[in-house]
């Protein structure tokens, strides 16, 4: 079936350097990419989005890229801030079913 | 994108009861999801709610366990039935607003003792 998976459960980070968190999916008919920040106590939160006819998608300090041959997508984190601390889940949709399936979640540790 | 609001936003349940989850959108949405979220998991689908239709569940997931209304296009609810501890976890409700993406509420943190 389809999956979606993270390869790092937990990355720890200094304040200030920049952050890469990797995710791989096995569903060649993914075409839409989401990453999703959570904080304790609240439901995800959209962070940036990808469509699978780009490969590379700019936010304020973030960056998404999509590498489609491998499966695979990352989530770049610039400057990273204690406020950055949180679990972060990549998420596919098929464009043929619509649902949204959840990788397994990294947590990221902002070290002062 | 949509503001959800869901009830109750946590609840402690005995065993063997059954809660009843709201979810309520401010605006018409086509689709509406239903997610669990184990302690210190990622989300898993439960079921699609269909407007005026049966909810479509995913692998593992049955109606009589996790009955879902869907009555009209800005409200769900999602029932636990028959509790045991086993079913403590954050229950989500989500929705997709086309062109907008997908949209979370803050979930229903359930304990069932």
């Amino acid at each position: 079936g389809e999956s979606v998976g993270l390869h790092l459960p937990t990355l720890s980070v200094q304040e200030g350097d920049n952050s890469i968190i990797n995710c791989a999916y096995s569903n060649s008919a993914s075409d839409y990419f989401i990453w999703y920040k959570q904080e304790s106590g609240k439901g995800p939160q959209f962070i940036i989005d990808i469509r699978s006819n780009m490969d590379k998608r700019q936010g304020q300090r973030v960056t998404v890229l999509l590498n489609k041959t491998v499966k695979h997508l990352s989530l770049q984190i610039a400057a990273t801030q204690p406020g950055d601390s949180a679990v972060y889940f990549c998420a596919a949709v098929s464009g043929n079913t619509g649902k949204l399936i959840f990788g397994q979640g990294t947590t990221l540790q902002v070290k002062p | 994108s949509a503001v959800i609001s869901q009830k109750p936003s946590r609840d402690i349940c005995q065993r063997g009861t059954s809660l009843t989850i709201q979810c309520q959108v401010d605006s018409q949405v086509t689709m509406m999801f239903w997610y669990r979220q184990q302690p210190g998991q990622s989300l898993t689908l439960i079921a699609t709610a269909n407007q005026g239709s049966e909810a479509t569940y995913e692998s593992g997931f049955v109606i009589d366990k996790f009955p879902i209304s869907r009555p009209n296009l800005t409200f769900s609810t999602l029932t636990v039935s028959n509790m045991s501890p086993e079913d403590s976890s954050i229950y989500l409700c989500s929705v997709e607003v086309a062109g907008k993406g997908y949209t979370f509420g803050s979930g229903t943190r359930l304990t069932v003792v």
